[in-house]
């Protein structure tokens, strides 16, 4: 059992340059969720699927996009990135209103120069 | 939208003592508070979660306790050990949009 897996785990880009982070579950989760680590900042919410076909923006959704491709896939893309989104990147599946923990992937560390 | 703040952000504490993280959240419609522990390097990880009818849980040396009407939530670490040495995050889920919101962490440090 996997769990939810995240891909890749390290990627340096270019200002400008675009690419897509993966996640995928094997719990049959509905909700998926992608957080960004900063130092000092904990964990915030840049988007979110309560179930499949629907995605939510969170607090920082800006310069971010996301489809849910199925149940199992929840991808975050960066269309032009920029050094303010250097970050660790968290994917998490799990939990339905006050039932069930989600579950993190191992992150993928993002730098941008 | 929901907002969850914790406090404090750095706790040190003697091998064997007690430590308390404190957090508040704004959004009554959030029902269910996990709280995660973070080692370094690895990924966050649920120690201990409470559902909003629930008052109070323990788990071993680790407990939560939730007051609904003031809106705050507290983790309890008694007989406190170095491997307890970690960064702390509580956070709050709503119930109809499922949106997990966190706290900026606690980081805790045991010292020998």
């Amino acid at each position: 059992n996997a769990g939810v897996t995240q891909t890749p785990k390290f990627q340096v880009l270019k200002t400008g340059q675009s690419m897509t982070l993966q996640c995928a579950q094997d719990m049959n989760h509905n909700s998926m969720y992608w957080y960004r680590q900063d130092p000092g900042m904990g964990l915030r919410l840049i988007y979110y699927s309560a179930s499949e076909g629907t995605t939510d923006k969170g607090e920082v959704p800006n310069g971010y996009n996301v489809s849910r491709l199925n149940k199992r896939e929840f991808s975050l893309r960066l269309e032009s990135a920029a050094p303010s989104q250097t970050s660790v990147y968290f994917c998490a599946s799990g939990g339905q209103g006050a039932i069930g923990e989600a579950f993190f992937g191992q992150g993928t560390r993002l730098t941008v120069v | 939208g929901e907002n969850v703040e914790q406090h404090p952000s750095t706790l040190s504490v003697q091998e064997g003592d007690s430590a308390v993280i404190k957090c508040t959240y704004s959004d009554s419609a959030s029902n269910y508070f996990p709280w995660y522990k973070q080692e370094l390097g690895k990924r966050p990880q649920l120690i201990i979660d409470i559902r909003s009818n629930v008052g109070e849980k323990k788990d071993q040396r680790i407990a939560v306790t939730l007051n609904k009407t003031a809106k705050h939530f507290s983790l309890h670490i008694t007989e406190t050990q170095p491997e307890d040495s970690a960064v702390y995050f509580c956070a709050a889920r709503t119930g109809g949009g499922n949106k997990l919101t966190f706290g900026t962490g606690t980081q805790l440090k045991v010292e020998l």
